[in-house]
């Protein structure tokens, strides 16, 4: 089970880049890397996905190391609009749904 | 719809009673999965669907929570003689092939209080 630790909260300023890290140490090798947002009275929304090295879309990065126990979702200058929770899971979504964990999310807070 | 439609949106219900909460998934999406989040908390895997067949139960609490989907589309969670510590919001998500990969599509989610 490849249990997630994210920093409980963040707080940033608009136009800054903010780094959100998520830890698994333990993760399996047919795990996949997601990052999803959510904003409050809503379901939580795609953001990212990877496996190794480096992702980019048009809205954010994901970086993992070559052991893969870690990720660290980019967003580059941020807005007010990015206040929300963001969640790292782990897993395989077809082989293992019930093992793949969400993290207890990150609350980034966006200060004008 | 265009997205992933749960229904009713919030759900107040006495002690004992049991309630059914709705989930249409995306057309086309054959993974259906339901996840519970308390109040300021992540989520908590209940429920995974490929097709009508539930290949993973885990984290059903109890056998007071059970789930159908029929013809590979809506998705029935019932929850009989509901506690107290069952309040909480149910998101249904649905995803295109149920792989290792791919984006879930959350409904916003059915909040139930139990009183």
């Amino acid at each position: 089970l490849a249990k997630t630790t994210q920093p409980i909260s963040m707080d940033s300023y608009e136009g800054q880049e903010v780094n959100i890290t998520c830890s698994h140490n333990n993760i399996a090798t047919n795990d996949y890397i997601t990052w999803y947002q959510q904003f409050p009275s809503q379901g939580p929304r795609f953001i990212i996905q990877g496996y190794k090295t480096k992702v980019t879309n048009e809205v954010a990065s994901l970086f993992i190391p070559a052991d893969r126990k870690s990720s660290t979702l980019s967003l580059p200058r941020v807005s007010l609009s990015d206040t929300a929770v963001y969640y790292c899971l782990v897993g395989d979504m077809a082989a293992n749904a019930g093992k793949s964990t969400f993290g207890d999310g990150t609350t980034l807070t966006v200060k004008p | 719809g265009a997205g992933v439609s749960q229904s009713p949106s919030n759900k107040v219900t006495e002690k004992g009673k049991d309630v059914e909460l709705r989930c249409d998934p995306i057309s086309g999406h054959t993974a259906l999965y339901w996840y519970r989040q308390s109040l300021g908390q992540g989520l908590e895997f209940l429920i995974y669907f490929q097709g009508n067949s539930a290949p993973d139960k885990s984290g059903l609490p109890s056998d007071r929570f059970s789930a159908e989907r029929t013809g590979g589309s809506v998705s029935t969670l019932t929850i009989q003689r509901t506690q107290q510590e069952d309040s909480a919001v149910y998101l249904c998500a649905s995803s295109l092939a149920g792989g290792s990969t791919g984006e879930l599509f959350f409904g916003e989610g059915s909040r139930l209080t139990v009183l």
